[in-house]
């Protein structure tokens, strides 16, 4: 099956400085891969929609100058937490969408996710 | 946002016995799908339902899907330790340009 892998799997860091978590998908091309954050004992919010080439669309209430996001290739997804602080600190998961299954159900394949954690 | 709500929000039962979490969600869908999570770590796929389907199986697992109630529940028959874990639903909204969003969650522990 198609494979999702993010990049750290974990990170620690302190109060101030910015962290980028990678995102690709090894197996297939996705024009279009989403960022969610989950924090403990809750669900999976959609932060963003990140499309290759173009500007990111962000959820309500996602400061996009906080959570910048770049898609620059068909394969890869970026995700930096400019000024972390610890209210930041959260299980981020994303996922890519398959372009090989033309005409849907477009099944969405999720990475292992990375635990930030800001001191 | 989120597009749906799960009930219950947990659920503990014993070894053996069948598990049945549902799912209530707000707008029209091409698909639902259900995951599991063990704790911290990532989403396992469990089974994905068309909105034209009505029922799917899947090892001991089967989901029916209402889109008249716009709900769907999922059962766990025969559940084993290994199981315990959060099932969450998640829907494919047709006016969301595909994107997925998840429901609350259920947490399930199961008692050996």
């Amino acid at each position: 099956g198609a494979v999702v892998s993010q990049h750290p799997s974990w990170v620690i860091c302190k109060s101030g400085t910015s962290v980028k978590i990678e995102c690709r998908s090894l197996d297939f091309q996705a024009t279009t891969m989403f960022w969610y954050r989950q924090f403990p004992k809750q669900s999976l919010m959609l932060m963003a929609t990140s499309n290759e080439g173009s500007k990111a669309t962000y959820e309500q209430g996602v400061e996009k100058d906080k959570f910048l996001i770049n898609h620059a290739s068909l394969t890869l997804s970026t995700l930096t937490v400019t000024s972390a602080h610890p209210e930041d600190s959260s299980f981020y998961i994303c996922s890519a969408r398959d372009l090989g299954l033309a005409g849907g159900p477009y099944e969405q394949y999720f990475g292992p996710g990375t635990r930030l954690t800001v001191t | 946002s989120q597009q749906g709500e799960e009930d219950p929000q947990a659920l503990s039962i014993q070894e053996g016995e069948n598990a049945t979490m549902n799912c209530s969600y707000k707008t029209s869908i091409n698909n639902l799908q259900w995951y599991r999570q063990n704790s911290g770590r990532g989403l396992v796929h469990l089974i994905l339902i068309r909105s034209n389907e009505r029922e799917k199986h899947s090892g001991r697992l089967r989901v029916t899907l209402d889109t008249s109630k716009k709900s769907s529940s999922l059962l766990i028959t025969a559940s084993r330790a290994a199981d315990t874990a959060s099932y969450f639903c998640a829907t494919d909204a047709r006016r969301s340009a595909s994107k997925i969003i998840f429901g609350s969650g259920t947490r399930l522990s199961i008692r050996p």
